[in-house]
C-alpha cells in the first residue's frame, strides 16, 4: 500500500543535542510538509517541499531546518531542541500545492521527548 | 482573515447515539473542506473532503458532512457512535496564500469520548 512512513515513532533526546526525524513515502508526491502538534493543539505547518523547492513558514524558529535529498524522503532536523519542542512531529504529503483540491495524506507522527 | 472555528473542544456521546461535531469557517472564496481524524498517538487520517458539487459528503467509517454556505459550516455527523470513534476530529479549509498555493489552515479540535 501507498503510505507515508516516519521514524522512529518515539524519540528521546536531550536538551541540546540534535536531532533528525525521517519521513518517507511511496505515493511519489511532490510536496511534503512538516507539522508539529502539540498536545491538544491543532497541526502547526512548520515548512514544506516542493519538489526541491524549500518554504519555509514565516514563524518556523530558526532551530529547525529540512532536508529533502530525493522525492521519497525528507528529515526534520532540530539542532538544539529546548523543553519547549518537546511534541508530535508530523509529516504530511500531496501532489500539488497549486490546486486548491489538493489532498494532503500524514504520516503516523514521531513523538519528541525531551529530557 | 482566513480561520477554522470548532466550537466544541470535548464532547462525550454513548456509544449507539447520533454525533454532531461543529465546523465555522471563515474565508473569503470558495471553501474546500476537510474533516481529519486523529486517533491516540497516531496521525490523521482523512475522513472526508468537500469542493463542490452536492453539499452533503459522505465519507469512511459511516461519517458524513454537510456544508451550509448562508451559515458558514460544514458540520460532521454519524448516525451511530461507536466506541472505536473515540479520537480527536480536525476540520480544515484549504486556503489560498500570497504565493498562488493553498495550504490548510486547521481547526483546534474536537476531542470524542464514547461512552460504553
Amino acid at each position: 500500500d501507498a503510505m507515508v512512513i516516519q521514524n522512529p515513532r518515539y524519540q528521546v533526546t536531550q536538551f541540546g543535542k540534535p536531532v533528525t526525524l525521517s519521513c518517507s513515502q511511496t505515493l511519489n508526491h511532490n510536496v511534503m510538509y512538516w507539522y508539529q502538534q502539540k498536545s491538544s493543539q491543532a497541526p502547526k505547518l512548520l515548512f514544506h517541499y516542493y519538489d526541491k523547492d524549500f518554504n519555509n513558514e514565516a514563524d518556523t524558529p530558526d532551530n529547525f531546518q529540512s532536508r529533502r535529498p530525493n522525492t521519497s524522503f525528507c528529515f526534520l532536523d532540530i539542532r538544539s531542541p529546548g523543553l519547549g519542542d518537546a511534541a508530535m512531529y508530523l509529516c504530511a504529503t500531496s501532489r500539488d500545492r497549486r490546486i486548491p483540491t489538493d489532498t494532503q495524506y500524514f504520516g503516523p507522527g514521531t513523538r519528541l521527548t525531551v529530557l | 482573515a482566513q480561520s477554522v472555528t470548532q466550537p466544541d473542544i470535548h464532547i462525550t456521546v454513548s456509544e449507539g447515539a447520533s454525533l454532531e461535531l461543529r465546523c465555522n469557517y471563515s474565508y473569503g472564496a470558495t471553501p474546500y473542506l476537510f474533516w481529519y481524524v486523529q486517533s491516540p498517538g497516531q496521525g490523521l487520517q482523512l475522513l472526508l473532503k468537500y469542493f463542490s458539487g452536492d453539499t452533503l459528503v459522505q465519507g469512511i467509517k459511516g461519517f458524513e458532512a454537510e456544508f451550509k454556505r448562508s451559515q458558514s459550516s460544514f458540520n460532521l455527523r454519524k448516525p451511530s457512535v461507536h466506541w472505536s470513534d473515540a479520537a480527536e476530529y480536525f476540520c480544515a479549509v484549504g486556503a489560498r496564500t500570497t504565493s498562488g498555493t493553498y495550504k490548510y489552515i486547521f481547526g483546534t479540535g474536537t476531542r470524542l469520548k464514547v461512552l460504553a
